[in-house]
């Protein structure tokens, strides 16, 4: 059974830094490309970033370019997102979902929560 | 960047009824498209991938259309578990926009 589990959020300051974490079991993680997407209270959904399987090509929202960094780690089946300079306006659910392929976001974590305030 | 227009953004409907959710891409996409189901507290489940194709153990009712910049997901009777909020997305190209969702509520 596919599982992604993610942990790190909590409550930060603006300015803070925090990395989020995501647990990937029941697949062969290091075949796919992994992405983040996140959701402010009562919003829609926000693609962050996506990294390839083999950490070759990252790609990043505009919204969040030069302040997070996302890696992985396949000998862990780790997926990371490093998030520094934190804003009020990145508060929201942060979740990691499995690309298949490019064609969807086929698994989805239950999310962290990540709040930005003083 | 593609932006994704949804319509309607809000609807309502009753058990049974036959409902249609429009996804405009602001640029030709082919048919990278995916639709997704979220229920309230809970994380966006994949319904259907490359604008048609029904992801597995998802109900035949649902169904997908569409390619370009023009997509339709329809439920062809709505059950009460189909209640939640519908967003498309594009997986063209980077940024992987989603629309901003259509929220189906029990009239």
């Amino acid at each position: 059974e596919v599982q992604l589990v993610e942990s790190g959020g909590g409550l930060v300051k603006p300015g803070g830094s925090l990395r989020l974490s995501c647990a990937a079991s029941g697949f062969t993680f290091s075949s796919y490309s992994m992405n983040w997407v996140r959701q402010a209270p009562g919003k829609g959904l926000e693609w962050v970033s996506s990294i390839s399987s083999s950490s070759s090509y990252i790609y990043y929202a505009d919204s969040v370019k030069g302040r997070f960094t996302i890696s992985r780690d396949n000998a862990k089946n780790s997926l990371y997102l490093q998030m520094n300079s934190l804003r009020a306006e990145d508060t929201a659910v942060y979740y990691c979902a499995r690309d298949s392929i490019s064609t969807a976001l086929d698994y989805w974590g239950q999310g962290t929560l990540v709040t930005v305030s003083s | 960047d593609i932006q994704l227009t949804q319509s309607p953004s809000f609807l309502s409907a009753s058990v049974g009824d036959r409902v249609t959710i429009t996804c405009r891409a602001s640029q030709g996409i082919s048919s990278y498209l995916a639709w997704y189901q979220q229920k309230p507290g809970k994380a966006p489940k994949l319904l259907i991938y490359a604008a048609s194709t029904l992801q597995s153990g998802v109900p035949s009712r649902f169904s997908g259309s569409g390619s370009g910049t023009e997509f339709t997901l329809t439920i062809s009777s709505l059950q009460p578990e189909d209640f939640a909020t519908y967003y498309c997305q594009q997986l063209n190209s980077y940024p992987f926009t989603f629309g901003q969702g259509t929220r189906l509520e029990i009239k």
